[in-house]
């Protein structure tokens, strides 16, 4: 069965402070992998996503994710985190073979203290 | 171009009644989809059309829950009775030929229950 995991269901940083949150996953064909974040009230947003190819990408508002076939993860990174990052993080996986349909993460909430 | 519209965007009703939620695509996209995000939870997929068509229902309940999508274009979700379980947020996705299996959210229907 295809799963994710991101096993930090909040994080705290300060602003300025590096970040990096996890995301594992379980799936039965060569995944697409994604991150979205989502504000309170508003829907998915797409950061960045993997298909193939180079395993470090780059997405928007300086979020990085590296994809490591072996260790099944996809953790997404920011060198400098701001205090508008504060949102909830959902890594998604999907593929053609599973009609690319999307399974979510439980999320991460981020807050950011200033 | 456009984005996914929803609505209506909140939406309050008792428990055995019925209530409907309206998607609209971003335009010439083929594919859409409806989930479910339940407080606290990443969102599960409850229904996928390729244009007027059903691809994937197998986590839709049937017994109360039914969807279409008329002339592969808009779609509309039905809750009828609907349960306290069924308070959630309902979000539409749309997804193109191009663009390599990203999904474009749109902002959500709330719906709660009481």
């Amino acid at each position: 069965a295809q799963s994710v995991t991101q096993p930090d269901i909040h994080i705290t940083v300060s602003e300025g402070a590096s970040l990096e949150l996890r995301c594992n996953y379980s799936y039965g064909a060569t995944p697409y992998l994604f991150w979205y974040v989502q504000s309170p009230g508003q829907g998915l947003q797409l950061l960045l996503k993997y298909f193939s190819g180079d395993t470090l990408v780059q997405g928007i508002k300086g979020f990085e994710a590296e994809f490591k076939r072996s260790q099944s993860s996809f953790n997404l990174r920011k060198p400098s985190v701001h205090w508008s990052d504060a949102a909830e993080y959902f890594c998604a996986v999907g593929s053609m073979e599973y009609g690319n349909k999307l399974v979510f993460g439980a999320g991460t909430i981020l807050r950011v203290k200033s | 171009e456009a984005g996914v519209a929803q609505s209506p965007r909140y939406k309050i009703i008792e428990k055995r009644q019925s209530v409907a939620f309206w998607c609209n695509p971003i335009s010439g996209h083929a594919t859409l989809y409806w989930y479910q995000q339940i407080l606290g939870q990443g969102p599960k997929l409850l229904i996928q059309f390729q244009n007027n068509g059903v691809v994937d229902d197998s986590q839709l309940p049937k017994d109360r829950f039914s969807a279409e999508r008329l002339k592969g274009v808009d779609s509309t979700l039905k809750i009828q009775p609907a349960k306290l379980e069924d308070s959630a947020v309902y979000l539409c996705a749309s997804q193109g030929v191009r663009g390599g299996g990203e999904q474009y959210f749109g902002p959500g229907t709330r719906l709660t229950v009481t």
